[in-house]
């Protein structure tokens, strides 16, 4: 069965500084992996998504998430935060074939910025 | 592209009641997957449903049902409302081989 763990559920950052969330999956096989990200009272909205080749995958508002087999993760980076990106972040893998649809979440990880 | 739209966004029902929500996927998408979203339990796939066939089902009580019309649009009914199935249920929908889900706004659903 698939699993991802989210290990941070709040981090705090200034406006300005980097950002890196954590994201740790299990999964039989090769992982689609997911960043969403979810403001107060909103569905979720894709950041960005990983399938296949470079490991390296850029995304929208800046954001980029690399895919590390070997440690099973797939972490999330922004090199300057901005007071728009507080909101709540999850991570979630798909099975890789299709026919699939079902997408299992962490537990989310919750974006404070401060001034 | 209109993206999917859920209704309605806002509901209160009583424990006991039934309720439908409904789920209007991205044009061309045939894929609609359900989610609900508690504080506790977090996001937890309910089932999705492919050319009006339900493909894959997560584990939830039979109260939980859905369905999907031959126009791609998804309906899902909960039966005997608990106080439990207070959430926020999110409809995504999906179409092609790359299997990226895209997300409504959500129903929010109050059990009094």
């Amino acid at each position: 069965a698939q699993s991802v763990t989210q290990p941070d559920i709040h981090i705090t950052v200034s406006e300005g500084a980097s950002l890196e969330l954590r994201c740790n999956y299990s999964y039989g096989a090769t992982p689609y992996l997911f960043w969403y990200v979810q403001s107060p009272g909103q569905g979720l909205q894709l950041l960005l998504k990983y399938f296949s080749g470079d490991t390296l995958v850029q995304g929208i508002k800046g954001f980029e998430a690399e895919f590390k087999r070997s440690q099973s993760s797939f972490n999330l980076r922004k090199l300057s935060v901005h007071w728009s990106d507080a909101a709540e972040y999850f991570c979630a893998v798909g099975a890789a074939n299709f026919g699939n649809e079902k997408l299992t979440f962490g537990t989310g990880t919750r974006l404070t910025i401060i001034p | 592209k209109a993206g999917v739209t859920q209704t309605p966004r806002y509901l209160i029902k009583t424990r006991g009641q039934q309720v439908t929500l409904s789920c209007s996927p991205i044009s061309g998408h045939r894929s609609v997957s359900w989610y609900q979203q508690t504080p506790g339990q977090g996001l937890q796939f309910l089932f999705e449903y492919f050319s009006e066939t339900q493909r894959n089902k997560g584990n939830f009580p039979g109260r939980f049902s859905g369905r999907q019309f031959s126009n791609s649009r998804s309906e899902m009914n909960v039966s005997t409302l608990e106080l439990g199935d207070s959430a926020l249920y999110l409809c995504a929908s999906s179409g092609g081989i790359t299997d990226t889900q895209y997300f409504g706004p959500g129903t929010r659903l109050t059990v009094l």
